[in-house]
């Protein structure tokens, strides 16, 4: 079955470092979602990307969706304490958009 | 407006026993699932529903079962717990298949 593969698992960074977390599927992907999970709390939606190379940004957050459509990447410039927590990646398996299959999640740690 | 409501927040079950994990929602969304997260795994699908009267099964159905009966209830039933079922449970709802996901609090169990 489909697979989506999170790297890094874990990312210590002293504040005001970068982040960037990458996200790869076995299979082409429709569309893909990525998440936040402050510790403790529950996955809050962030963003969804649909076009191949499209690239959103929201303030220091930058999501990009591969040419091909199998990889995605989060990159977070001069990490806050405010963005500690899990970065989850997701996309649809297969033709059913119901099945939504989710990466491992990169825990992300902010030294101040 | 609540969102997505589980309950309860926190459960101890011992092995053998049943009980009904609560879901409900307040935006008239079609789209309900169940989740499961485990340390370093992800969240894993268990089952979602596409409507009411309309359940499927997600990666990991085995030892839950689901109904829809209603738009807003999507109750997860555990029929006989057994201590591999010790996770976190979340429920989450969309607009429809493909759309963002919103989340409840989610619902720590453990079976001993």
């Amino acid at each position: 079955g489909q697979q989506v593969m999170q790297i890094p698992q874990y990312q210590h960074v002293q504040e005001g470092e970068d982040f960037t977390t990458y996200c790869n599927s076995s299979t082409t992907l429709s569309n893909i979602q990525w998440y936040k999970q402050r510790p403790g709390g529950h996955p809050v939606f962030l963003i969804q990307l649909v076009k191949s190379g499209e690239v959103k940004k929201q303030k220091r957050l930058t999501f990009q969706f591969g040419e091909a459509k199998k990889n995605s990447s989060l990159h977070i410039t001069a990490t806050q304490t405010t963005d500690v927590g899990t970065y989850f990646c997701a996309g649809p398996s297969g033709t059913s958009y119901g099945k939504l299959t989710f990466g491992q999640g990169t825990i992300l740690t902010v030294h101040p | 407006n609540a969102g997505v409501t589980q309950t309860p927040k926190f459960q101890v079950l011992k092995t053998g026993q049943s009980m009904t994990l609560q879901c409900a929602q307040d935006m008239n969304h079609e789209y309900m699932s169940w989740y499961r997260q485990d340390p370093g795994m992800g969240l894993r699908l268990i089952h979602y529903s596409v409507g009411a009267g309309i359940t499927d099964q997600g990666e990991v159905p085995n030892g839950y079962n689901v109904s829809r009966s209603t738009t807003e209830d999507f109750p997860l039933r555990l029929l006989s717990a057994a201590p591999s079922q010790t996770s976190v449970y979340f429920c989450a709802s969309s607009y429809d298949e493909g759309s963002p996901l919103h989340f409840g609090n989610g619902t720590r169990l453990t079976v001993t």
